[in-house]
């Protein structure tokens, strides 16, 4: 069966330093691989997304890489900021057609 | 509307009762999902609508759940006999077509007690 997973521990990180969160996955043959933020209390919100002919991705301070041979994806956020605390969650995808499932999450905690 | 909307916000129901909850999705998009969140628990996927094809309701946990989506638009969630295990967030997304950018509502939170 489909399985995702994501670091299931919360990740703390100093402020300034580089998070790097990651997502592997299993029985997938995903199109694309999606990452979204959730704070407390609210829907998710899409942050970035990366195709399977696509090594890597940056968005200001984020960068996704994917790797289809490893079956992985790692998410970074570079300078690191409180307001970057959240859960983070990724979602491969095998088309645009099929339902989305998400990882358990990664709980990130930027101190200052 | 600008964007998803869900009704109610809150609900608080007794066991044993029927309740229904409501998506307005984005207009013009084809794709509605709902998900169920237990508090500090990851999203469980529950239905999926594609346009007219039939939904993927292979993530609803039992028979007191249903949803329809009248007009390819707003969706109903329906959860009969509610239980104790129940109470969840439950949250609705909807992306366009050939879309891939999911977007949320702020969910219904519903408590069984």
């Amino acid at each position: 069966s489909q399985k995702i997973e994501q670091n299931s521990e919360a990740l703390n990180i100093q402020e300034g330093k580089t998070a790097t969160l990651t997502c592997n996955y299993t029985n997938y043959s995903p199109a694309y691989l999606q990452w979204y933020r959730q704070d407390p209390g609210r829907g998710p919100v899409f942050l970035l997304l990366i195709r399977e002919n696509e090594k890597e991705k940056r968005k200001e301070r984020l960068k996704v890489t994917f790797d289809t041979t490893l079956k992985q994806s790692l998410f970074h956020i570079t300078a690191s900021q409180p307001a970057d605390s959240a859960t983070y969650l990724c979602a491969p995808r095998d088309s645009s057609a099929s339902k989305i499932i998400f990882g358990s999450g990664t709980r990130l905690s930027i101190r200052p | 509307g600008a964007g998803v909307s869900q009704s109610p916000s809150n609900k608080v129901t007794e066991k044993g009762k029927d309740v229904e909850l409501r998506c307005d999705p984005i207009s013009g998009h084809t794709a509605l999902y709902w998900y169920r969140q237990s508090l500090g628990q990851g999203l469980e996927f529950l239905i999926y609508f594609q346009g007219n094809s039939a939904p993927d309701k292979s993530g609803l946990p039992s028979d007191r759940f249903s949803a329809e989506r009248t007009g390819g638009s707003v969706s109903t969630l329906t959860i009969q006999r509610t239980q104790q295990e129940d109470s969840a967030v439950y949250l609705c997304a909807s992306s366009g077509t050939g879309g891939t950018e999911a977007f949320f509502g702020q969910g219904t939170r519903l408590t069984v007690v």
